[in-house]
């Protein structure tokens, strides 16, 4: 079926560690985007991109990487997990004027 | 600073009561408008969304929103809730076509006792 699966679900690891959330939509859709959910925060975007190889900082892109060398990938890295990245991400994508679509989410705990 | 706020952080209701949960925006033109419902350990999932034309518009669930150009709001209503409508509730706003990131509300948590 088509949609957008983020993995995996649940995550964890030690601060320091290198850790890489994967998001694969298979709607061919040219924009995707890596949010963060924190109590208090709502949703704040982390990065986003309009296309293959183009990509674009948000609202909080410090300490994370994106690529985005296929049009159904969007892999997020934290090169150097701290604390206060325990959160939960959210990967979406979206084309034209339709709204975004949200995967299920990544638990993250950094300890 | 454009920003999106619903101003209710928690609101309980009963079960069959009506409900309106807040919305409002700070942005020059009018933005694109949604309302998306995220479920305990659930993505968001679209409630309804308002581009242009009629005011007042109508959703899944039950759900609708009413844009009031002049409040800068966007509130949505339900006449009759039910227990599986409890969950966060996210505003949210396109400040133009193309798809520029969509701006968050915190969210509004509703409970609902019977």
């Amino acid at each position: 079926d088509a949609g957008i699966t983020q993995s995996p679900r649940y995550k964890i690891t030690e601060t320091g560690r290198q850790v890489t959330l994967m998001c694969h939509q298979t709607w061919s859709h040219s924009y995707m985007f890596w949010y963060r959910q924190d109590l208090g925060h709502g949703l704040r975007l982390i990065y986003y991109s309009a296309a293959a190889d183009i990509t674009d900082k948000g609202e909080v892109p410090d300490g994370y990487v994106v690529s985005r060398s296929k049009t159904e990938n969007f892999p997020l890295t934290l090169e150097s997990a701290t604390r206060s990245q325990t959160s939960v991400y959210f990967c979406a994508s979206a084309t034209g004027e339709l709204p975004q679509h949200f995967g299920d989410g990544t638990r993250l705990s950094i300890l | 600073a454009q920003s999106v706020t619903q101003p209710d952080i928690h609101i309980t209701v009963s079960e069959g009561a009506s409900l309106e949960l807040r919305c409002n925006y700070s942005y020059g033109a009018t933005p694109y408008l949604f309302w998306y419902v995220q479920s305990p350990g659930q993505g968001l999932q679209l409630l309804l969304k308002y581009f242009s034309g009629d005011t007042l518009v109508q959703g899944i669930k039950g759900f609708e929103a009413e844009f009031k150009r002049s409040q800068s709001s966007f509130n949505l209503r339900k006449p009759s809730v039910h227990w599986s409508d409890a969950a966060e509730y996210f505003c949210a706003v396109l400040i133009q076509s193309g798809n520029t990131p969509l701006v968050f509300g915190k969210g509004t948590r509703l409970s609902v006792i019977a």
